[in-house]
């Protein structure tokens, strides 16, 4: 079980809000990734993040923007949401690949189902 | 193009038997394959890794193959539980970048009936 951990689980919020998500992990991973994920559809990028003070936008556009102040915290925020940001958004971590760790698992985390109403 | 191809997109088995998913992937170039197991509303859980090198992982009733020359790779389930009810989502991690880019598929959505 990966120590990666997201709050809330679920948000249902009106037009308009603004909304944090918050992402967590205790590995000391340098990586951290944020991916949005519609029923039925793949996982796509949104934004990352190599270590503390970078952060990078991923392959979707995303009205999010993020930050990494600590190593263990990459928390998502949306200013004013809509409709159309309703989806499932997980977070995810992992080592920074180096000799003989190649792989870069990454190891997620539990998600959030946003609704946006 | 840099692509990851699942089927089927879904499948319903009895409790007990066996399946086999299938991913085909164009991604280029290539470093290692992940299959994920992912419970509704929750996080993809790995399974398994393999490399250009590894044509065969086995995880308990999951094994995995890979064919590195065709591009292809299945997921045998054996013995399936009604647990082994979630998507199985194939993943091809691609070296060419510094930050090593994943490439997710649509996923297979397995459903395990008693």
């Amino acid at each position: 079980e990966a120590d990666i951990y997201q709050t809330p689980r679920y948000l249902v919020i009106g037009t308009g809000k603004k909304i944090t998500l918050e992402c967590s992990q205790t590995m000391g991973h340098d990586k951290m990734y944020w991916y949005q994920q519609d029923p039925g559809m793949e996982l796509h990028l949104i934004h990352y993040s190599y270590g503390v003070n970078s952060t990078e936008k991923g392959d979707l556009s995303s009205e999010s923007t993020v930050s990494r102040i600590r190593t263990e915290h990459f928390p998502l925020t949306l200013e004013s949401a809509r409709p159309s940001h309703t989806s499932q958004y997980l977070c995810a971590s992992s080592e920074s690949s180096s000799g003989r760790k190649t792989y870069n698992e990454q190891f997620f985390g539990p998600g959030t189902r946003l609704t946006v109403l | 193009k840099n692509q990851v191809e699942q089927s089927p997109q879904s499948l319903i088995i009895l409790e007990g038997k066996n399946c086999t998913l299938q991913c085909n992937y164009t991604v280029s170039p290539f470093s290692n394959l992940r299959w994920y197991k992912q419970d509704t509303g929750r996080g993809p859980v790995s399974l398994t890794i393999m490399t250009f090198s590894e044509n065969t992982k086995s995880n308990g009733r999951y094994t995995a193959t890979l064919d590195a020359d065709t591009k292809q790779s299945s997921l045998h389930i054996t013995a399936s539980q009604l647990s082994d009810s979630a998507s199985y989502i194939c993943v091809v991690f691609d070296r060419g970048s510094t930050l090593g880019r994943l490439y997710f598929g649509r996923g297979t959505q397995l459903t395990v009936w008693p």
